[in-house]
């Protein structure tokens, strides 16, 4: 059973970066999909993107495509999120998920809260 | 991108009552349908997938329907502990979309 550990929270001025990781434990990291979706304030739920570790390459929602890179560490078993030119709304909680069969997620890490803010 | 429409926004409703939240694709995903639930200070839990399979875990109370562009979760007895945000996300083509969220109450 794969389980997903975030790093902490994190508070950022506008303009600048962000790398959040998402650590997996309990299942074949290689083969599987690890997305990003976002959870900001008074919004829905919104993707981010995905990686096939194995493949390494990541795709991106199209809102976000220039201003978000994620990789993945193979070696630690752990993918990354980067985000850069951070504006105030960016700011939200922050889930990596594990992408099974027809594309569900399943299980979600525990988040990750940016705050953006001068 | 195909955009998740719910309905309704938010409910309330007493413990023992059936509820029905639904979702409207803008066009046919098939089955890619998927349903989460979420409480405050909690990260989303996979509840339904593929429009009707009850996730591993989850309470038998919880089912799904539909197909095409309408689909359903039902909860056929509110428990207190199901006080959550409801979620629809359709998984037939990226960039993934979810619904808006239904927020149901607990009387």
């Amino acid at each position: 059973q794969v389980q997903l550990v975030q790093s902490g929270a994190e508070v950022k001025k506008p303009g600048s970066s962000v790398k959040v990781s998402c650590k997996a434990s309990g299942g074949i990291f290689s083969s599987s999909t690890i997305t990003w979706v976002r959870h900001a304030p008074r919004q829905g739920l919104e993707w981010v993107g995905s990686i096939v570790p194995i493949f390494g390459t990541a795709k991106y929602a199209q809102k976000f495509q220039g201003r978000v890179t994620i990789i993945a560490d193979e070696a630690t078993s752990t993918v990354y999120m980067e985000f850069s030119s951070l504006t105030s709304d960016d700011t939200a909680f922050y889930y990596c998920a594990n992408v099974v069969g027809g594309d569900w997620f399943d299980p979600w890490g525990q988040g990750t809260l940016l705050t953006v803010s001068s | 991108d195909i955009q998740m429409t719910q309905s309704p926004l938010s409910l309330s409703a007493f413990v023992g009552d059936r509820v029905t939240i639904t979702c409207r694709a803008s066009q046919n995903i098939d089955k890619y349908l998927n349903w989460y639930q979420r409480k405050p200070g909690e990260a989303p839990k996979l509840l339904i997938y593929a429009a009707s399979n009850l996730q591993s875990g989850a309470p038998s109370r919880f089912s799904g329907s539909g197909s095409g562009t309408d689909f359903t979760l039902t909860i056929s007895s509110l428990h207190p502990e199901d006080g959550a945000t409801y979620y629809c996300q359709e998984s037939h083509s990226a960039p993934w979309t979810f619904g808006q969220g239904t927020k149901v109450e607990i009387k």
